[in-house]
């Protein structure tokens, strides 16, 4: 099961930051947290991951809280094109389980004009 | 790049009947994947590959699914038979073992079954 939990959705206006919250409070010291969306009808597409320090790609940014107990995406300026289902999963990097993604329901992000 | 490729798209059939699905990783990509995805519920991972090998089938009901992976390369998911809650989308995705390594998802197979 999945060990994450987000709000099932959320709104965003075009132009806009969309903050998207998600806590893994069980996360343990060797396992990242990774950012996955799917747009309808499109497999997941990978965003972005980070241990503990925040990061940014061109796509997004990471905010992960100091006590690793969480996290937040952060889409700078939002589109509609970013209207999807995000999932905020926890990963474990090393060891027997090669990388395995264990999804949840995400979070379904709308973006209106 | 190419992106992972998979095949057919769209696949109606009975229950009772047999399927098979048929996925081509990205070039060099060691580990593969193939997920089901029931309507409105997050990915589930059924089996992985590393190279030719299986290295997690937890989740895959060997009773009715199989999959192989032949020299390493593509791989087929067959379901044989199929049943009505098997109704779903079929997504299959590669990485390689560098650092991160992402999951790189293909377009997936719809699958329904009468």
């Amino acid at each position: 099961d999945a060990k994450t939990t987000q709000p099932p959705s959320m709104d965003c206006a075009e132009g806009r930051a969309a903050n998207l919250p998600c806590n893994h409070s069980t996360i343990s010291g060797n396992e990242y947290v990774y950012w996955y969306r799917q747009i309808h009808s499109q497999g997941p597409q990978y965003i972005i991951h980070g241990l503990k320090n925040n990061e940014t790609n061109e796509m997004a940014s990471l905010i992960i809280t100091e006590d690793r107990k969480s996290s937040t995406l952060i889409l700078p300026h939002a589109t509609l094109r970013d209207t999807a289902v995000y999932y905020c999963i926890e990963r474990d990097a090393g060891g027997t389980s090669y990388g395995k993604l264990t999804f949840g329901q995400g979070t379904i992000l709308t973006v209106h004009p | 790049e190419a992106g992972v490729a998979q095949s057919p798209r769209y696949k109606i059939i009975e229950k009772r009947q047999s399927v098979a699905f048929w996925c081509n990783p990205i070039s060099g990509h060691a580990t593969l994947y193939w997920y089901q995805q029931i309507l409105g519920q997050g990915p589930k991972l059924l089996i992985q590959f590393q190279n030719n090998g299986v290295v997690d089938d937890s989740q895959l009901p060997k009773d009715r699914f199989s999959a192989e992976r032949l020299k390493g390369v593509d791989s087929t998911l067959k379901i044989q038979p199929a049943k009505l809650e098997d109704s779903a989308v079929y997504l299959c995705a590669s990485s390689t073992f560098r650092v991160g390594y992402e999951q790189y998802f293909g377009p997936g197979t719809r699958l329904t079954v009468t």
